[in-house]
């Protein structure tokens, strides 16, 4: 079974501060994985998506992420946090029946 | 491109009442998936279509929920009779298939269930 999760529910950054979230996946196959952000009464918006090659993977909005294997892990990060940053923030693991999502960190930016 | 379209976007019900939501995929996308997310959590699979086909239904609750995909286009889903436990927002998401399963699902905006 594939599983993913996200250590810590709420993160809370200053504004120009380096943002950094956290994903850990289980899977027994090659994962593909993928970050998500939602704002308030919306959708999901995709951010960015690994699926082969390159492990440093760039998105939309500035952020990135970095797929380790060997700490199954697919943290996100953005250098200097911005206001219009705050949202929710889902990992997700993809599996032949669709998107296995982690709970989801919630990001605050303290002006 | 149109984006997913789901409506209605807000739906407050008694308890005991039924209610239906509506999904329109983006043009061309043969994978259709509703999500249910519970407030403070990810989005939890309850159903995934193929076309006209469910092919994954195993999280859907069969007594009261059910789903369909007529011409293998626009999805309803629905609720009968909605219960307390039900208040939720229901979100379809649409993918094109890839080899290798690598996809990426686009999400509509959801339907917020409020049921009192």
């Amino acid at each position: 079974a594939q599983s993913v999760t996200q250590l810590g529910s709420h993160v809370s950054v200053s504004e120009g501060a380096l943002v950094l979230l956290r994903c850990n996946y289980s899977s027994s196959v090659p994962p593909y994985l993928f970050w998500y952000v939602q704002y308030p009464n919306q959708g999901l918006q995709l951010l960015l998506k690994y699926t082969t090659g390159a492990t440093l993977v760039k998105g939309i909005n500035g952020f990135e992420a970095e797929f380790k294997k060997s700490e199954t892990s697919f943290h996100l990060t953005k250098p200097s946090a911005h206001m219009s940053d705050a949202a929710e923030y889902f990992c997700g693991l993809r599996g032949a029946d669709g998107l296995t999502f982690g709970k989801g960190t919630h990001l605050i930016i303290q002006p | 491109e149109a984006g997913v379209v789901q409506s209605p976007r807000y739906k407050i019900i008694e308890k005991k009442q039924p209610v239906a939501f509506w999904c329109n995929p983006i043009s061309g996308h043969n994978t259709l998936y509703w999500y249910r997310q519970n407030l403070g959590q990810g989005p939890e699979l309850l159903i995934r279509y193929e076309n006209e086909e469910a092919v994954d239904d195993s999280q859907l609750p069969k007594d009261r929920f059910s789903a369909e995909r007529l011409k293998g286009v626009d999805s309803t889903l629905k609720i009968q009779p909605a219960e307390l436990g039900d208040s939720a927002v229901y979100l379809c998401a649409s993918s094109v298939y890839l080899l290798g399963g690598t996809g990426e699902l686009f999400f509509g905006e959801g339907s917020r269930l409020t049921v009192l």
